[in-house]
């Protein structure tokens, strides 16, 4: 499985854009990016995930990069409720599914 | 319905205890999860079941016993358990389509005493 890198720990303002970076240079043309958070004392959340192409949902956009490998997550206007573990991951679409967490990011939202 | 169901929220037991965690779905998931979380690290996969089956085993000790009796329950066994054992144990599930996006449970929360 491709492993992901990402930097320990982020700061951002209120109302600004988070942008989280993540690196996964061994990914395989058939492995997809997911990402996931996972708020103090709850179960990890799903955020988004991508291929190729970037995505955007209501929650977050998906940035990957032509050669796929390096994403970016944005969070378009972070909140004070997206203060979390970010973590990006890797995973092939078929079979049992095998979601293996790095250390993630801990983001943190500044008043 | 989008939740995923774990119960007991919290669990204390002694090392010669035997207890159970239970978690539920009704989002008609045929694949479900099982974690383990230690402190400030992230989650760590246990146990995968596909269409009620076993089909991955990340080389867990055998005092921990998965179980699947329908496709929206998991269960995970607990007996003879040592105090590193405790951790928060979740529990996720997801489709087996092409968007395999987990759902997770908030957990258990288990201490070995």
């Amino acid at each position: 499985d491709a492993k992901t890198t990402q930097p320990p720990s982020m700061d951002c303002a209120e109302g600004r854009a988070a942008n989280l970076p993540c690196n996964h240079s061994t990914i395989s043309g058939n492995e997809y990016v997911y990402w996931y958070r996972q708020i103090h004392s709850q179960g990890p959340q799903y955020i988004i995930h991508g291929l190729k192409n970037n995505e955007t949902n209501e929650m977050a956009s998906l940035i990957i990069t032509e050669d796929r490998k390096s994403s970016t997550l944005i969070l378009p206007h972070a909140t004070l409720r997206d203060t979390a573990v970010y973590y990006c991951t890797v995973l092939l679409i078929q079979g049992a599914q095998k979601l293996v967490f790095g250390q993630g990011t801990r983001l943190t939202i500044n008043p | 319905d989008t939740e995923v169901t774990q119960t007991p929220k919290h669990l204390v037991m002694g090392m010669t205890n035997k207890k159970s965690l239970k978690c539920e779905q009704h989002m008609g998931h045929r694949a479900m999860y099982w974690y383990k979380q230690k402190a400030k690290k992230p989650p760590e996969l246990m146990f995968v079941y596909s269409y009620e089956k076993l089909s991955i085993n990340e080389s867990v000790p055998s005092r921990f016993s998965p179980e699947c009796p329908n496709s929206s329950l998991l269960n995970l066994h607990l007996h003879a358990l040592q105090p590193e054992d405790s951790a928060l144990y979740l529990c996720a599930s997801s489709p087996l389509g092409r968007s395999r996006e987990q759902y997770f449970g908030p957990g258990t929360r288990l201490t070995v005493t």
